[in-house]
């Protein structure tokens, strides 16, 4: 049973280009998250999606981030002309929408901005 | 106030000693409570929730919740330095239910 996949693992990015990172969920949630981790920082709460539906984007900076989770294949966090600050670990997690049950995270993209 | 908050750290105990962490949330969030363990450059690993008041107790992790108080804990018996990681809180927003997290504790164990 194959848990929260995400790729690519490790991220460069001059400035001005796009970043596009994937999440897969595991199976049989329907339910996404992504996260992002500055460094020494917390995690902060981006966005929520469904298959796709956005539920929640209160965390997503207005301008250049996108997100989606299409009905067939991964969830997509797109970055539109990155700027070094865009540089941290961004996290992904998947739930079945239990409360009683926490997050499972994938493994991170790292994002460095060049 | 935040939703959930955590003393940043670093805490520093020896190998052996118990290690506690605290964390204490608003009334925007849910009732339910979880830690996670984050060791350097890895993801957030669940390893305690809790829900109900009292203690809950798992190997050499308790989980402590007050409601009244609004704070919950988590102590880690016979700490070793394999539990040298970052500890974080986590709550569910009471409006969409996200998870919300503390800013998370730095835990250093020493030999």
């Amino acid at each position: 049973n194959a848990g929260v996949m995400q790729n690519p693992r490790h991220l460069v990015r001059r400035r001005g280009q796009e970043a596009r990172l994937r999440c897969s969920p595991m199976k049989g949630h329907s339910h996404v998250y992504w996260y992002r981790q500055l460094p020494e920082e917390g995690l902060k709460f981006m966005v929520y999606l469904q298959k796709e539906n956005i539920i929640d984007e209160s965390g997503m900076p207005k301008e250049r981030f996108s997100a989606e989770f299409p009905k067939e294949g991964p969830s997509i966090l797109r970055i539109q002309q990155v700027v070094r600050g865009d540089s941290a670990a961004y996290f992904c997690a998947s739930s079945d929408r239990r409360e009683d049950y926490g997050y499972t995270f994938g493994s991170g993209t790292r994002l460095t901005v060049v | 106030q935040k939703e959930v908050e955590q003393n940043s750290g670093p805490l520093s105990v020896p190998e052996g000693a118990i290690a506690s962490l605290n964390c204490t949330y608003s009334d925007r969030v849910s009732q339910s409570f979880f830690w996670y363990r984050q060791y350097s450059g890895k993801s957030p690993e669940l390893i305690m929730s809790i829900y109900s008041n009292g203690d809950k107790e798992d190997g050499r992790f308790t989980a402590q919740l007050n409601k009244a108080s609004q704070y919950v804990s988590l102590l880690i018996r016979d700490s070793q330095p394999s539990d040298s990681a970052t500890y974080l809180c986590a709550a569910y927003y009471n409006q969409g239910g996200k998870l919300i997290f503390g800013q998370g504790t730095e835990l250093s164990v020493k030999p």
